[in-house]
């Protein structure tokens, strides 16, 4: 079946550990999205992708960091710059239907102690 | 600053009670608009999308928004809610042809 994959489902880290949380999508979609989504502010956009080896920061970027080196995987890096990186991270992808067609992974739970 | 805004924080109701929710977008020009829902420990879904034409959209289970360009809104509603409606729902705008820039959400629970 297509579709998007995230692991793990729930990750544990060390504060100042920086932890890469992966992002597979077997769908062929061009464009990948990554969101951070926390109780009462919603999804925020963190980056994106549109094409393979090409990326642009969204509206929280700071701490973070990705990189697209093959179209199917769009992984994110939370780094120990990011001052609170306990939160539910949503990938998503955008098929060549436009908007129609986003598809959202099931999510990573990142607990930081 | 520019931004999408859902008044309605957490909503209660009550099994076959009517349902609006509240969104507001600031940004000017074209818009496309959507609403997401979130059912517990399930995956995002598209509910409905607004491109252009008629401003009253139809989506999926019984929803239906209604896009008013001189309010800025895109509210949500359904005549009828179930318990099965208990989730978190999510406006969105597009920004800039390629962001789409969501809402802080809504948590409906809705009663038997």
């Amino acid at each position: 079946d297509g579709g998007i994959t995230q692991s793990p489902k729930y990750l544990f880290r060390k504060e100042g550990q920086n932890v890469t949380l992966s992002c597979e999508q077997n769908l062929n979609h061009d464009a990948m999205y990554w969101y951070r989504q926390d109780p009462g502010q919603g999804l925020r956009l963190i980056y994106y992708s549109q094409i393979v080896n090409d990326f642009q920061k969204g509206d929280i970027a700071e701490g973070y960091s990705v990189s697209r080196e093959k179209k199917e995987s769009f992984p994110l890096t939370v780094t120990s710059a990011q001052k609170n990186p306990t939160a539910f991270y949503l990938c998503a992808s955008l098929g060549a239907g436009g908007w129609d067609e986003q598809f959202f992974g099931p999510g990573t739970r990142l607990t930081v102690l | 600053a520019q931004s999408v805004s859902q008044h309605n924080h957490h909503v209660i109701l009550s099994e076959a009670a009517s349902l609006e929710l509240g969104c507001n977008y600031s940004y000017g020009g074209t818009v496309n608009l959507f609403w997401y829902v979130q059912y517990p420990g399930q995956h995002l879904q598209l509910l409905l999308k607004y491109f252009s034409g008629d401003p009253l959209v139809k989506g999926i289970k019984g929803f239906e928004a209604e896009f008013i360009k001189s309010k800025f809104s895109f509210n949500l509603r359904k005549p009828s809610v179930q318990w099965s409606d208990t989730a978190e729902y999510f406006c969105a705008v597009i920004k800039d042809t390629d962001k789409l820039i969501f809402g802080t959400g809504t948590r409906l629970q809705v009663f038997p």
